[in-house]
């Protein structure tokens, strides 16, 4: 079974309306939790971390469900710029100096 | 603040050749260093990591090796490329462990 494990899409969105997915993770110790975007050919880009009660920056939502172990990502309002990839990342109980990556939800918002 | 630099930014390589890509970080001291790969399409792949200067972790056997000759240097090296390297490969630093910070990457093609 995959560390970290996302459902690849694409979703498909206008502009304005919301858009939300999850990322599944196998390890019940992770303790840290991040959503990373990635534009194509680029580098991936801290999005934000994901904190036990929830956390918003903006139009993004991050939540963590420990008991299932999937942690979820809401964009309201998307913007033409929201189209990206998206990368559920999990540290590694057993050493603090590794993260697993997930290999990405695409999403794409249309005018 | 803190920035990471990584070149060259795409490389074409022959089979058989070998590699140097270097990354170097500013505005921090002792950070963590990674080397990562990705193939299109796919998710992370961590190649090594350094704690400190000389200190390397390799995490997948192949025949790539990573350096670290000076505190916010690292190096990746080949001595004969195989086709199977192509890829994107990113370095990314840290500290306290999380959460990564990456460079631009450099897009590698084996001919």
């Amino acid at each position: 079974r995959k560390e970290v494990e996302q459902d690849p899409g694409p979703f498909n969105v206008p502009e304005g309306a919301t858009v939300a997915f999850n990322c599944t993770y196998s390890n019940s110790a992770s303790q840290s939790f991040f959503w990373y975007r990635q534009d194509c050919r680029k580098e991936p880009k801290l999005l934000m971390s994901v904190y036990s009660s929830g956390n918003e920056d903006g139009r993004f939502t991050a939540q963590l469900n420990r008991a299932s172990q999937y942690i979820s990502l809401l964009i309201r309002d998307s913007k033409l710029s929201d189209s990206a990839t998206y990368l559920c990342v999990v540290s590694n109980p057993q050493n603090d100096y590794k993260l697993s990556f997930g290999a990405g939800t695409t999403v794409t918002v249309r005018a | 603040s803190q920035t990471i630099h990584q070149w060259p930014a795409t490389l074409v390589q022959p089979v058989g050749s070998p590699l140097s890509l270097e990354c170097t970080v500013e505005g921090t001291s002792n950070p963590n260093l990674y080397w990562y790969r990705q193939a299109a399409g796919r998710g992370l792949q961590l190649l090594f990591y350094s704690v400190g200067i000389g200190q390397i972790s390799s995490e997948v056997p192949q025949n790539l090796s990573a350096s670290r000759p000076q505190d916010r240097q690292f190096i990746l090296s080949s001595k004969k490329l195989l086709l199977s390297d192509s890829g994107f490969y990113l370095c990314a630093w840290s500290v306290n462990s999380q959460p990564q910070h990456f460079g631009d990457g450099t897009r590698l093609s084996i001919l």
